[in-house]
């Protein structure tokens, strides 16, 4: 079946505006995770949904990282006012249950000027 | 917090030869799970194995992990080209976070 896909690709934006991406989980999965990866870095894990518990949002590094998730499908990560360290590669990944195998997606690789 | 830490940083082998990569952590762990990332994209998840296993293999791939170490080895025999890539341990508490490393750089030469 189809793997978790992530929309755009690429963005580049201004400093200072806001973006919102976007991430399609594998049907099915109730976790749902979010990574930010920064140019040759390990993963920082940044916020987690499980089904229609509270997200765990311990990972945002800032009051302008912001995430939604409806119900058990499509989640997205908006930046506002974004920086320039907000460069990086932002990645998803869902599982089937929380203590199962994490599928990423091909992330999301934002440039902020 | 918990984080792996793989070993070596980078690794440069020719085709044909074996490749392996070490990780190491701190706390007690639920699973360990390896992962490749093709230039700075998306993870593939290459093996799971868990805290009460010792050895996986799937294909050319071959995981051990030693919890009285802390440790857990993946091993890429007779690698390609294909292979270059960077390889991440993620780590799984017991919660639902999964923590990584900065990966190690392996590069196949033809």
């Amino acid at each position: 079946g189809a793997g978790v896909s992530q929309s755009p690709s690429n963005k580049v934006t201004e400093k200072g505006k806001d973006v919102e991406l976007r991430c399609d989980p594998i049907s099915g999965h109730t976790a749902l995770y979010w990574y930010r990866q920064r140019l040759g870095q390990g993963l920082e894990f940044l916020i987690y949904f499980q089904g229609n518990s509270a997200p765990d949002k311990s990972g945002l590094p800032s009051d302008r990282f912001s995430a939604e998730r409806t119900g058990e499908s499509v989640s997205t990560l908006t930046i506002q006012r974004t920086q320039q360290e907000d460069s990086a590669v932002y990645l998803c990944a869902s599982s089937l249950g929380y203590q199962e195998t994490q599928y990423f997606g091909p992330g999301t690789r934002l440039l902020v000027l | 917090s918990q984080q792996g830490e793989e070993d070596p940083q980078a690794l440069s082998i020719q085709e044909g030869e074996n490749a392996t990569m070490n990780c190491s952590y701190k706390t007690s762990i639920n699973n360990l799970q390896w992962y490749r990332q093709n230039s700075g994209r998306g993870l593939v998840h290459l093996i799971l194995i868990r805290s009460n296993e010792r050895e996986k293999h799937s294909g050319r791939l071959r995981v051990t992990l030693d919890t009285s170490k802390k440790s857990s080895s993946l091993l890429i025999t007779a690698s390609r080209a294909a292979d270059t890539a960077s390889y991440f341990c993620g780590l799984r508490g017991s919660n639902y976070k999964l923590t990584f490393g900065k990966g190690t750089l392996l590069t196949v030469n033809p």
